[in-house]
């Protein structure tokens, strides 16, 4: 099973501030998706195939990455991004999840 | 449009089966994968197992012994039975579609393992 972790746990950013969001793969992994999830609310797919975003989501967001290492960029960070952002990988008919980071507002 | 829905009872017994049903409208079960995956009070996602569309599983190993999906696909529906659940299986259940990503999911069912 492919661990994926992310960093940092838990940050907060100051509205305008650029915010990158790290993911760790213990194997070699061909893309990686990201969700974002808030307080009471499903996960919602954010970023797929590493650098896609999902209908709806702000291009001030992007992914970017390959091999073992991927990331979530915000180029300028909003209010509304205040949530839980997740990556997922897919390998040998088993996802895994990252344990998530929170991001804050400062 | 698209939409998953997770039914099943809020409390379960220590030791009993919990059974969940993921309702789903929009598209086919024998064209889309669904799976479940749960989430802990306040805790991160763990992918549970999938139905594949053609009607195979494949299960979470630390699972597998527990788990079991199924699906009725005259019903639009895909069952979750796991069995001897304790209170670390208190936890949020989603369903949530396959499209090589997990671009629908339904909006979660909350389960309390307790007497």
């Amino acid at each position: 099973e492919i661990v994926l972790t992310q960093s940092p746990t838990t940050m907060a950013a100051s509205p305008g501030e650029k915010v990158t969001i790290t993911c760790r793969a213990s194997s070699s992994v061909s893309y990686m998706h990201w969700y974002q999830q808030k307080p009471g609310a499903s996960p919602k797919p954010w970023i797929y195939d590493t650098s896609k975003l999902a209908s709806g989501v702000p291009n001030r967001f992007s992914g970017s990455g390959s091999g073992t290492s991927y990331s979530l960029t915000i180029s300028s960070m909003e209010t509304e991004d205040t949530a839980t952002y997740y990556c997922q990988q897919w390998s040998s008919n088993s996802p895994t999840f990252g344990a998530g980071t929170k991001l804050e507002l400062k | 449009q698209v939409q998953l829905m997770e039914s099943g009872p809020g409390l379960v017994q220590p030791s009993e089966t919990l059974s969940l049903t993921c309702t789903v409208s929009g598209f086919s079960l024998t064209s889309y994968n669904v799976h479940w995956v749960r989430q802990p009070p306040g805790k991160g996602l763990e992918w549970m197992g999938v139905m594949w569309s053609g009607g195979s599983t494949d299960y979470n190993s630390a699972l597998k012994s527990r788990l079991s999906i199924s699906r009725d696909t005259s019903k639009n529906q895909v069952f979750l039975k796991m069995n001897s659940l304790q209170s670390e299986d208190t936890t949020t259940y989603y369903c949530a579609r396959d499209l090589y990503y997990f671009d629908y999911w339904g909006q979660g069912v909350m389960v309390t393992v307790s007497s």
